[in-house]
């Protein structure tokens, strides 16, 4: 079983959906969660972090974790084309390595349509 | 804000060839990683080094070594350059558990 999995998609929603991202993880060690967001050709960038679990909102976007299923979600409302990208999940804090080491899922591809 | 800068936006190199793919950044962190993607498999991590001199190998470091004599700068070396080495080639500073600093991306092609 990988550490980290997340269904690559692709996801092809209509302008104004709400969008459901999620990850599963088998590393109980865990305590950083984090969504980044990588656009065609370039390098992810950070979106949101979650430190154990809990929820966490910014504007559109909300982070939930839910440590006793071992199950991420990232909620995306009123989606725009923008959003358009690659949202990978990824985590660290694993026991017997650095906390600065993080371990990625393989990343859905979302596609907002206009 | 953080710049992560690789020397090159793309590569084309021989077989065998010796190559070498640069990574600068600014901020004067000491956590520093070198990551390849590929579609389907996702970022899995080639090498990383928490401080100058020092490296440690990630989950697929065959075929790879790495260079850090300043703390700035993080060299990932493809000893002798395969097919199966093309591959978007992806660096990172990482100053806080939460958060990885990407440069722009070295796409190589071997060919």
């Amino acid at each position: 079983q990988k550490e980290v999995e997340q269904d690559p998609g692709p996801l092809s929603v209509p302008e104004g959906a709400i969008v459901s991202l999620n990850c599963t993880y088998s590393n109980s060690a865990f305590q950083y969660f984090m969504w980044y967001r990588q656009y065609s050709r370039k390098g992810p960038e950070l979106l949101m972090y979650t430190y154990s679990s809990g929820n966490k909102e910014d504007g559109r976007f909300t982070a939930q974790v839910d440590k006793s299923s071992k199950y991420i979600s990232l909620f995306i409302r009123d989606s725009q084309p923008s959003d358009s990208a690659t949202y990978l999940c990824a985590m660290s804090g694993n026991s017997g390595g650095s906390n600065y080491k993080l371990t990625f899922g393989k990343g859905t591809l979302l596609t907002v349509n206009p | 804000d953080v710049k992560v800068t690789q020397s090159s936006r793309y590569l084309v190199k021989r077989t065998g060839e010796k190559v070498f793919l640069e990574c600068v950044q600014d901020m004067d962190h000491e956590n520093m990683f070198w990551y390849r993607q590929d579609p389907g498999l996702g970022l899995r991590l080639i090498y990383f080094s928490y401080d100058v001199k020092m490296k440690e190998k990630g989950d697929i470091p065959e075929g790879y070594s790495v260079s850090r004599e300043k703390k700035e700068r993080f060299s990932l070396i493809l000893e002798s350059a395969s097919t199966n080495q093309t591959s978007m080639y992806l660096c990172a500073t990482v100053p806080l558990e939460t958060e990885a600093f990407f440069g722009q991306g070295t796409r190589l092609t071997v060919v």
